[in-house]
């Protein structure tokens, strides 16, 4: 069973859509982050939230972290063929404890 | 700046061989991990090292896999003997310290036949 859970696990969409994608958990972070990793590649740090409720943007891309930080989620705006790749969550439970979700697997046609 | 460097990048064993990834952090950085990432799984951490201490090895099969980082700087994981269920990519990551931005390497990618 997954400390956190990643929905859905697979999203193919075309180019222009909007999408939201999901990350939960029944225990509560100090931080979470979202990853973006290409194939043949280690993910890539997208962004870090902290504080319960907080709302981050990166361009077309929107993070939410719930209010009691058991969740967090990723707007994505239009959608491009270079958002194509594999979304992870990954949530820290103080310092030395950071586990990641499965991953949400997007696919954008052009 | 350089990034996090991983050799080799690729490797086939057959079962119950040794194997040996290797990995260079950024420069600077205290901590360094190894997660391995199963095939439409997310990255699960083996162990991490602060320094030349290891911090947690709590998920780390103790039976098969070994890791070291002795001047605190590169880092080897060991597979001995190898099974098919270690064909996975292993990734070596690093950060400035603990709670700081994690740094991904490109992944050792090891199919076990």
């Amino acid at each position: 069973t997954q400390l956190l859970e990643q929905s859905p696990q697979f999203l193919s969409i075309q180019e222009g859509e909007n999408l939201t994608v999901y990350c939960n958990s029944s225990s509560v972070f100090s931080s979470l982050q979202w990853y973006r990793q290409e194939p043949g590649e280690g993910p890539v740090l997208l962004v870090t939230v902290v504080t319960g409720g907080e709302v981050k943007k990166l361009k077309r891309l929107t993070f939410q972290f719930g209010d009691a930080r058991k969740d967090s989620s990723l707007h994505i705006t239009a959608a491009q063929p270079g958002d194509t790749g594999l979304y992870l969550c990954a949530g820290a439970r103080g310092n030395n404890d950071m586990r990641f979700g499965a991953g949400t697997r997007l696919t954008v046609k052009p | 700046e350089a990034g996090v460097a991983q050799s080799p990048r690729y490797k086939i064993i057959e079962k119950r061989q040794s194997v040996a990834f290797w990995c260079n952090p950024i420069s600077g950085h205290a901590t360094l991990y190894w997660y391995q990432q199963i095939l439409g799984q997310g990255p699960k951490l083996l162990i991490q090292f602060q320094n030349n201490g290891v911090v947690d090895d709590s998920q780390l099969p103790k039976d098969r896999f070994s890791a070291e980082r002795l001047k605190g700087v590169d880092s080897t994981l060991k597979i001995q003997p190898a099974k098919l269920e270690d064909s996975a990519v292993y990734l070596c990551a690093s950060s400035l310290a603990v709670g700081n931005t994690i740094y991904f390497g490109e992944g050792s990618w090891l199919t076990v036949v």
